[in-house]
């Protein structure tokens, strides 16, 4: 069965130092990757998405960024935090044979800018 | 514009009781559309989806959802509500282009 892994589960981080967040999926392979943001428990902003090695999508500007190192690997990055960084980050995978792209989701990172 | 719309901000059920979680969409085609539900501090958890034939979804832990195409609605349904089922309730729809929208989402209470 696949899984899908996030970590670290909780971060606090001074505003302005770097950010790496890192999501793996096992038991698949060439997944599609989903980077969201859900501010205070509510909707979801899709930040960024990859559908193979260094391939990116960006849906948002702003001062966070993404890469896919690996097949299984996606990490969210910044190299300076901003307080409005703060936020609960969730990756998601989904299997480029589902037509629907249906997304399953790790357990997220909650980020806190200080 | 292609979106997703939960109308209730909260829903309070008494244990027991069926529930209904209420969704309407707005998509160009045919709609992919989805369930999930996000328990505190969690990420969301895939419950059922719509693809095309039966109106009538049926999902993990005994949800359903209705599919009403004339009414551009997919409301999530329980027969008999459980303590447990308190959560966060997303309705989504694919867009296409590797893109989901997910609607605002629905804080359900089902109260002893």
């Amino acid at each position: 069965s696949q899984t899908i892994h996030q970590w670290p589960a909780t971060l606090v981080q001074p505003v302005g130092s770097p950010l790496s967040l890192e999501c793996t999926v096992e038991g698949t392979s060439n997944p599609n990757l989903y980077w969201y943001r859900q501010a205070a428990g509510r909707g979801l902003q899709l930040l960024f998405y990859s559908v193979g090695i260094g391939q990116i999508s960006s849906e948002v500007p702003q001062n966070l960024s993404a890469s896919r190192p690996q097949d299984r690997q996606f990490i969210l990055s910044s190299k300076k935090l901003l307080l409005s960084d703060s936020s609960f980050y969730l990756c998601a995978w989904s299997s480029p044979t589902d037509v629907q792209e249906t997304q399953y989701f790790g357990p997220g990172t909650r980020l806190l800018v200080l | 514009a292609q979106s997703v719309a939960q109308p209730e901000d909260q829903v309070n059920v008494a244990e027991g009781n069926p529930l209904t979680v209420k969704c309407t969409y707005s998509v160009s085609g045919n709609p992919y559309l989805f369930w999930y539900v996000q328990y505190p501090n969690r990420g969301l958890q895939f419950l059922l989806k719509y693809i095309t034939g039966d109106n009538l979804v049926k999902g993990s832990y005994g949800f359903e959802a209705e599919f009403n195409k004339s009414q551009t609605s997919f409301h999530l349904k329980k027969p008999s509500a459980l303590v447990s089922d308190s959560a966060l309730y997303f309705c989504a729809v694919r867009v296409g282009g590797f893109k989901t929208i997910f609607g605002a989402g629905t804080r359900l209470f089902v109260k002893a």
